[in-house]
């Protein structure tokens, strides 16, 4: 099984700032098998990457998504309130599909 | 616009039968293309997928459950199922079941709390 871990756990950062989420996968991920999801309280998981860099349907374009083998990385170029939440990556290329642990992106 | 909507107890006891049903609408099991998947989070905690079925029946579940985990989908009222066996309290989650393209999971339902405890 592959392990994803995600880096920073939490980063606090203001709106309008950048925000560079890291997800790096215990062996090598084929680039169109990871992807990336925001979850807010109370509710499910949104795709907002698929692909390692291809944009959901209806997704903002400060969102992208970059890298390949085990090193990922999710940049949102310019926070808008809205986007404060936790944020997963989930890779398909071996079964089973895993996820990581998450990493929050709080205001400071 | 295809929604998922999960329906079953949100209560069971210890060593029992986890059953949840999720109906989908706006669009068809059959026509094939996704799979259509349950996922869980326990509470506070990140996410575990469960496993996935096929229209056509065909499946592929978590080895860390397959022993306890049924998945079975009826077209004809375009919905699928979840059975989980033998329950502890460890398998008090939310879970979602969703729609996976398996490049990304693209549609989830709202999720249903289920808790374990007699």
């Amino acid at each position: 099984e592959i392990v994803l871990t995600q880096s920073p756990g939490t980063l606090s950062l203001s709106p309008g700032e950048r925000a560079t989420l890291s997800c790096r996968a215990s062996q090598s991920v084929s680039s169109s098998y990871l992807a990336w999801y925001q979850q807010k309280p109370g509710q499910a998981p949104r795709l907002l990457i698929y692909g390692a860099s291809s944009r959901a349907t209806g997704i903002p374009d400060r969102f992208s998504g970059s890298g390949s083998g085990t090193d990922f990385t999710l940049t949102i170029s310019r926070l808008e309130p809205e986007d404060f939440a936790v944020y997963y990556c989930q890779q398909y290329g071996s079964s089973p599909p895993t996820f990581g642990p998450g990493t929050k992106v709080d205001i400071k | 616009q295809v929604q998922l909507q999960e329906s079953g107890p949100g209560l069971v006891k210890p060593s029992q039968t986890l059953s949840l049903t999720c109906t989908v609408s706006g669009g068809s099991i059959s026509s094939g293309g996704y799979y259509w998947s349950w996922i869980r989070q326990h509470p506070g905690k990140g996410l575990e997928w469960i496993g996935y079925i096929y229209y056509s029946g065909s499946t592929y579940y978590n080895p860390s459950l397959k022993s306890r985990v049924t998945i079975s989908v009826d077209t004809s009222k375009n919905q699928f199922s979840l059975k989980l066996s033998s329950v502890t309290a460890a398998d008090t989650a939310v879970y979602y079941c969703a729609r996976d393209m398996r490049l990304g999971v693209d549609y989830w339902g709202q999720g249903t709390l289920v808790t374990v405890s007699s």
